[in-house]
């Protein structure tokens, strides 16, 4: 079973662009979470999809969005990129129904956004 | 605001010691999963445990879920380099919604 794969590594981008980060979930997850990653503030929950639609969200700006396709794949969207999104952005797939399994996370490599 | 303080935030220790991390909160969870992050990579889900006193042992790591399931702990027994990494602990809230610790950052020396 492939794994959650994310698109691009890494990227470069200066204030103000806008950047858009991909994630394809484990066939059959339903569910895709990101999640922002620094040194100072540690894992730092964005929003989750489940079946194209927004079930939770984080603390972060309306500058930050998501959306989900019917394929499960997600993509995440930042504009008016400030310095202080610079970061490890990951995603994490999991089935997202109930039970113990529930929301065990499975992530990707993760997506190194360095804005300039 | 629910809070999972996780102790202690940075270890160093030699090849073959024994350490615990800890996470800690004044709400229960119904499930608690402990994550083990590597340099350049996602954390990869290592246990979940359920049960108030469960132990759950992976090799020389061992979980316990706290009796009232607001604590958790991981016990590595003779510590090996390639245990080095970043570990974080996450708690499932009454909303599934999951409430992470700030992670331990192991490094072990041989």
């Amino acid at each position: 079973k492939a794994g959650v794969t994310q698109t691009p590594r890494y990227l470069i981008k200066t204030r103000g662009q806008q950047v858009t980060l991909s994630c394809s979930p484990i066939s059959g997850h339903r569910s895709v979470s990101w999640y922002q990653q620094t040194p100072g503030q540690g894992l730092q929950f964005l929003f989750e999809y489940f079946s194209e639609t927004q079930r939770n969200k984080g603390n972060f700006p309306g500058r930050f969005s998501g959306r989900q396709f019917s394929n499960s794949r997600s993509e995440m969207n930042v504009s008016t990129l400030e310095l202080g999104d610079s970061a490890l952005y990951l995603c994490a797939s999991s089935a997202g129904t109930s039970g113990s399994s529930y929301n065990e996370q499975f992530f990707g490599p993760g997506t190194r956004l360095t804005v300039l | 605001t629910q809070l999972l303080e996780q102790s202690p935030q940075f270890l160093s220790i030699q090849e073959g010691e024994n350490l615990t991390v800890y996470c800690n909160s004044s709400s229960v969870f119904s499930s608690l999963q402990w994550y083990r992050q590597e340099p350049g990579e996602g954390p990869v889900l290592l246990v979940t445990v359920v049960t108030g006193g469960e132990v759950k042992k992976l090799k020389r790591l061992t979980f316990q879920f706290g009796d009232a399931r607001k604590d958790s702990s991981l016990h590595i027994t003779a510590a090996q380099p390639g245990d080095t990494g970043l570990y974080l602990c996450a708690g499932m809230d009454s909303n599934y919604q999951l409430i992470w610790g700030a992670g331990t950052k192991l490094i072990i020396k041989p």
